[in-house]
């Protein structure tokens, strides 16, 4: 079993619409998460963290988590044909491995 | 700079030569980490500095992979004996102290390896 599992799409969605990307982690021992945009042929970048169970939202991103479930997940809302790139969802650990954790990977497409 | 910086951008070599791929983080950042990706995969870890304690090297792939860190700046991945399964982009990400808890790393523009 992979650490992180992601769909690797492509998710396609309209200009204006909601994106949902989902992610699973199977380390229980998972502290803080991660979502990371990479564009392609470009560098991954950090767009939000969270590290405790809820909703974090931050502009036209939101970021839930359940560490029961071993969730993770990002919103988009009003998905604009930039945020079409890969989102990578990636965790760290307070003891251990203190490197990020990355997942393989979402494919977004935003159709305009 | 301002900037992760790693060179060479991109790397051909024949298959049996070694290579040797340079990271410059971002000054005051005592985290360096070297991933690699390869086409349409996500990121996979290879090795983490974090001060002056010893290195996470459980990533590594092989003994053919190396790296070290100088002066706790610079740091330099090494491949001995390059086979065709190591092409990749290798990536390098730097960050502050506390960094890799808040999840912020630092990405340079990569090193593409090319193994014919």
């Amino acid at each position: 079993q992979k650490e992180v599992e992601q769909n690797s799409g492509p998710l396609s969605v309209p200009e204006g619409a909601i994106a949902s990307l989902n992610c699973t982690y199977s380390d229980r021992g998972s502290q803080s998460f991660f979502w990371y945009r990479q564009y392609s042929g470009k560098s991954p970048e950090l767009i939000m963290s969270i590290y405790s169970n809820g909703d974090k939202e931050d502009g036209r991103f939101t970021a839930q988590l359940n560490k029961a479930s071993q969730y993770v997940s990002l919103l988009i809302r009003d998905s604009q044909p930039s945020d079409s790139a890969t989102y990578l969802c990636a965790y760290s650990m307070d003891t251990g491995r203190r490197a990020l954790t990355f997942g393989s990977g979402t494919r977004l497409q935003v159709q305009p | 700079g301002a900037g992760v910086s790693q060179s060479p951008s991109n790397k051909v070599t024949e298959k049996g030569k070694d290579v040797e791929l340079r990271c410059d983080p971002i000054s005051g950042h005592t985290a360096l980490y070297w991933y690699r990706q390869s086409l349409g995969q996500g990121l996979e870890f290879l090795i983490y500095f974090q001060g002056n304690s010893a290195p996470d090297k459980s990533g590594l792939p092989s003994d053919r992979f190396s790296a070290e860190r100088t002066g706790g700046s610079v740091s330099t991945l090494t491949i001995q004996r390059t086979q065709q399964e190591d092409s990749a982009v290798y990536l390098c990400a730097s960050s502050p102290p506390s960094g890799s808890v808040r999840g912020e790393l630092f990405f340079g523009e990569g090193s593409r390896l090319t193994v014919l």
